[in-house]
């Protein structure tokens, strides 16, 4: 267990749908980052949080948004889901605004789109 | 950074053998080099990281080594183990722009027995 905490595990849903995928940082941690990891491919930036402002954006599509609340938990949230957005969604956490020393990622959301 | 490349994609070496990745970057500010290992279905976990400021790290049987003259850095794994098997990412982060990590595209490592 990393210690970071992503709900739910796996989710399928249909085009067109709308879904909210849920981290819990590292306690402690205050930066939180999304990342999208598709078939067999990398990790793209989505978006950057800290302590609940949003600091950096990545290649984040216009239908999907993020937020981090004062518990310093996010929310990540896709709409009018197409099927080329079935991916792995991964969060992860750092301590500081900077993040190094490296982030802890958690165990990802596997989004199936149908 | 803006774009980090890595090769190879696919690495098969014999246990106990030596392995060898290397990533390229492109933005002078990059400042810390990280590399994660990602088993099949898991999370990526970090291994070894390295800053601007260092020229070579180890860790066991890992290590990492940084020319930022050329702009790469490499990892290297020594007596390699089938359990080594994985998918591996380097990355790099910069002090300007959106300061979060970029990964390169990953390189598969298949340890033969």
């Amino acid at each position: 267990d990393s210690g970071v905490t992503q709900t739910p595990k796996h989710l399928i849903t249909a085009t067109g749908q709308r879904v909210t995928l849920r981290c819990s940082p590292r306690s402690g941690d205050l930066s939180v980052y999304w990342y999208q990891q598709s078939l067999d491919q990398g990790l793209q930036f989505l978006i950057h949080y800290y302590n609940g402002e949003e600091r950096a954006k990545g290649n984040i599509l216009e239908r999907f948004s993020a937020q981090q609340f004062p518990d310093l938990h996010s929310e990540l949230n896709l709409s009018s889901l197409e099927l080329g957005d079935s991916a792995l969604y991964f969060c992860a956490s750092s301590v500081g605004r900077q993040g190094l020393g490296g982030y802890t990622f958690g165990s990802g959301t596997r989004l199936t789109v149908v | 950074g803006e774009n980090v490349e890595q090769h190879p994609s696919t690495l098969s070496v014999q246990e106990g053998d030596s392995a060898v990745i290397k990533c390229t970057y492109s933005d002078s500010a990059s400042n810390y080099f990280p590399w994660y290992k990602q088993e099949l279905g898991k999370r990526p976990q970090l291994i070894i990281d390295i800053r601007s400021n260092v020229g070579e790290k180890k860790d066991q049987r890992i290590a990492v080594t940084l020319n930022k003259t050329a702009k790469h850095f490499s990892l290297h794994i020594t007596e390699t183990q089938p359990e080594d098997s994985a998918v591996y990412f380097c990355a790099d982060r910069t002090d300007t722009g959106r300061r979060a990590l970029t990964f390169g595209s990953g390189t598969r490592l298949q340890v033969q027995p």
